[in-house]
């Protein structure tokens, strides 16, 4: 089973990087991990994805661990809008939502 | 600009009753999904569609149905709505196979009482 572990929340404060990890033990060699994030009231958005490369876009950076059973997403700069849960996803044969982490950024 | 929307935002249905919900996508992808979402739980898989007369079975389709005869639209149908369908209904699509990002509505909240 495709399975991710996220921690259930964090805190940040605004305009401070964060850096939201996921680990995914099971992860096979054509696995993509996804990361999408919900802002409340509203249907997922997607951030970013990656399979073995660091992956940079507008909006986050993907760092993957070198034997890809980890990967951290990182928010250069915080900001309240940022505020949301964000899912780490391992991409199989279809997309499996855990509980995600439950990110909150104080001013 | 192209975009996903869902039909009705906001449901009160009986149980027993059937009900269908519309999700539209203007993207012109082939690949359309639908979700559901418990209060503080992450999404889960009720059926996809990678095409015009393709469906299938996701993780919880038990009491779902859904067809595909263009590409624009993936209906769901509640063919006899229970309590324990109240949830948060999202639909989904993407580009072809691969690992694309699914661009999503905005949700209908259902509630069977």
């Amino acid at each position: 089973d495709a399975k991710t572990t996220q921690p259930n929340s964090m805190e940040s404060n605004e305009e401070e990087p964060v850096h939201l990890p996921c680990n995914h033990s099971t992860i096979s060699g054509t696995d993509y991990i996804h990361w999408y994030r919900q802002l409340p009231s509203q249907g997922p958005e997607y951030v970013i994805h990656g399979l073995t490369s660091n992956v940079n876009n507008r909006m986050a950076s993907l760092a993957i661990a070198e034997d890809r059973k980890s990967s951290t997403l990182i928010l250069h700069r915080a900001t309240l809008r940022d505020a949301a849960v964000y899912y780490c996803i391992q991409l199989r044969n279809d997309m499996r939502f855990g509980a995600g982490t439950r990110l909150t950024v104080k001013p | 600009d192209a975009e996903i929307t869902q039909s009705p935002r906001h449901k009160i249905t009986e149980t027993g009753r059937q009900v269908t919900l519309a999700c539209h996508q203007t993207w012109n992808h082939n690949n359309m999904f639908w979700y559901r979402q418990d209060l503080g739980h992450g999404l889960r898989l009720i059926h996809y569609s990678y095409g015009v007369q393709d469906t299938n079975k996701g993780e919880v389709s038990d009491g779902y149905s859904v067809s595909r005869s263009n590409t624009e639209d993936l209906p769901l149908t509640l063919e006899s709505a229970a309590s324990s369908q109240t949830s948060v209904y999202f639909c989904a699509s993407s580009e072809s196979a691969g690992p694309h990002e699914q661009y999503f509505g905005p949700g209908t909240r259902l509630t069977v009482t």
